[in-house]
């Protein structure tokens, strides 16, 4: 059973149009994360929701838009698609105490042409 | 802010050998917790240790182990009896223990392990 899962693995699309990537965790955890991580291998975290509650949103484009219906799932929609959006998102999870380990997705590439 | 440094881009170890990588990095803060984490080439992140800044003792995990000093801000971590499953890109990060589960990651170090 994958405890992170996330799809589409692969996402190739033109700039300018709208795409989303889901998350689903089966861990029961609280605390779910969206991360991404460039061309450099550089992750750096976007957002984190903690039973539905936005807890973390780091200076990202308001193009970016996360939408937790419920804490097993953290979707990522994502408007007017730009170059610099070309990265892997990671999903991940954790119980919400700090110190805790986290659950990484496999990742979603996704390349705007 | 805090900060998370890896001065090694890149590390190769023999097969069988112990290489170690480093990790500084930089707070005010007394409580926190440290970690590595490794990406293998499939890409999904793993945790490898972990390290509770109020112990003074290093953690281990089988062939892994840190050596934190707590003065000096390093958290390096020690790989023995390397295997070409280990070889990875190895991030270490750092949480402050009250900033709402927001880690702060280095830039990586990527591992080859020769045969």
């Amino acid at each position: 059973d994958t405890a992170v899962s996330q799809t589409p693995k692969y996402l190739v699309t033109q700039m300018g149009n709208d795409k989303s990537i889901k998350c689903e965790q089966n861990l029961g955890h609280d605390t779910m994360y969206w991360y991404k991580q460039d061309s450099k291998k550089f992750l750096k975290i976007m957002f984190s929701y903690n039973n539905k509650e936005l807890i973390i949103n780091e200076t990202v484009p308001n193009r970016f838009s996360p939408k937790s219906p419920d804490k097993a799932h953290l979707n990522l929609h994502i408007n007017s698609l730009e170059l610099g959006d070309s990265a892997v998102y990671f999903c991940a999870s954790s119980h919400g105490l700090a110190g805790g380990e986290l659950f990484f997705g496999e990742g979603s590439r996704l390349t705007v042409l | 802010a805090q900060t998370v440094t890896q001065s090694q881009p890149e590390m190769s170890v023999q097969e069988a050998e112990t290489v170690t990588l480093s990790c500084t990095y930089d707070t005010s803060e007394s409580d926190y917790y440290l970690f590595w984490y490794k990406q293998p080439p499939s890409r999904q992140m793993i945790l490898v240790i972990r390290q509770e800044a109020y112990k003074q003792q290093n953690a281990t995990e089988n062939r892994f182990s840190v050596n934190f000093q707590k003065a000096a801000k390093s958290f390096s971590l020690k790989i023995s009896d390397s295997q070409l499953g280990d070889a990875a890109m190895y991030f270490c990060a750092y949480e402050d223990a009250g900033n709402n589960r927001k880690l702060i990651w280095g830039l990586g170090t990527s591992l080859a392990v020769n045969p």
